[in-house]
C-alpha cells in the first residue's frame, strides 16, 4: 500500500525557516517524480514544487522561487521542502504528492494527509 | 505561465442529476489535463488524467473530455458521495502545473 506521511509543520514567525519531510513507502520511491502542493485555509490548491525521480530536474512556482528548496533522499525514501524567509501568505496545508508516471503529465495519483504551516507574528 | 479557469465556481445539484464542470486553459495544453476531487479535510483524489482517462478505481459515472484549451468533467447520476470540490490541473510541458480555482458541488 502506497503511503506518504508529511511532518515538520508548525507555527512560526515571518522570516523564519522550516523543513518539511514526506516519508514514502509502498512503492519504488526512486522511480517516481514527487511534488509539493499547498492549500491556504479555505482556498484552492496551489502547485509549489516538483523534483524528478533522480533529483536532477527541479521546478518551483514563482511564488516560492528563491525561498523554498525541494530535495529528496532516495536511500531513505524521503522528500523534503526547505522553506526560508517565510511570509504570512505561505500559511497553508502542505501536501506531498506522487507522480503517476513520467514527470507530471499523467497526474498526481497518491497524496499525503498534509501538514499545516502557519506563519504569524 | 498557463492559467486555468474553471466554471462555475459553485454548483447545486440533486442526487441522480448529470453535471458538467468546465475548465479552460490560457493556451493550448493538448490533452495534458487532470481532474481531482477533494472532500473537506481530506487530500485531493485523482479522478481523470490525460483529459479523458479514468483513474483506476474511480466509478465510471465520471468522465472527461476535451483537448487544446477547453475541457469538461461530467458526472452522470450524481451520488451522495460526489458532493465535493473539483479541481482541474494542467500538466503540459514543464512545470508550473497550475490548478483551476475549484468548483464546489453542493446538494440542492
Amino acid at each position: 500500500e502506497v503511503q506518504l506521511v508529511e511532518s515538520g509543520g508548525g507555527l512560526l514567525q515571518p522570516g523564519g525557516s522550516l523543513r518539511l519531510s514526506c516519508a514514502a513507502s509502498g512503492f519504488t520511491f526512486d522511480n517516481y517524480a514527487m511534488n509539493w502542493v499547498r492549500q491556504a485555509p479555505g482556498k484552492g490548491l496551489e502547485w509549489v514544487s516538483a523534483i524528478s525521480a533522480t533529483g536532477r530536474s527541479i521546478y518551483y512556482a514563482d511564488s516560492v522561487k528563491g525561498r523554498f528548496t525541494i530535495s529528496r533522499d532516495n536511500s531513505k525514501n524521503i522528500l523534503y521542502l526547505q522553506m526560508n524567509s517565510l511570509r504570512a501568505e505561505d500559511t497553508a496545508v502542505y501536501y506531498c504528492a506522487k507522480d503517476q508516471f513520467g514527470f507530471g503529465e499523467f497526474g498526481l495519483d497518491y497524496w499525503g494527509q498534509g501538514t499545516l504551516v502557519t506563519v504569524s507574528s | 505561465d498557463i492559467q486555468m479557469t474553471q466554471s462555475p465556481s459553485s454548483l447545486s445539484a440533486s442526487v441522480g442529476d448529470r453535471v458538467t464542470i468546465t475548465c479552460r486553459a490560457s493556451q493550448s495544453i493538448a490533452s495534458y489535463l487532470n481532474w481531482y476531487q477533494q472532500k473537506p479535510g481530506k487530500a485531493p483524489k485523482l479522478l481523470i488524467y490525460s483529459a479523458s482517462s479514468l483513474q483506476s478505481g474511480v466509478p465510471s459515472r465520471f468522465s472527461g473530455s476535451g483537448s487544446g484549451t477547453d475541457f469538461t468533467l461530467t458526472i452522470n447520476s450524481l451520488q451522495p458521495e460526489d458532493f465535493a470540490t473539483y479541481y482541474c490541473q494542467q500538466s503540459s510541458s514543464t512545470p508550473p502545473y497550475s490548478f483551476g480555482q475549484g468548483t464546489k458541488l453542493e446538494i440542492k
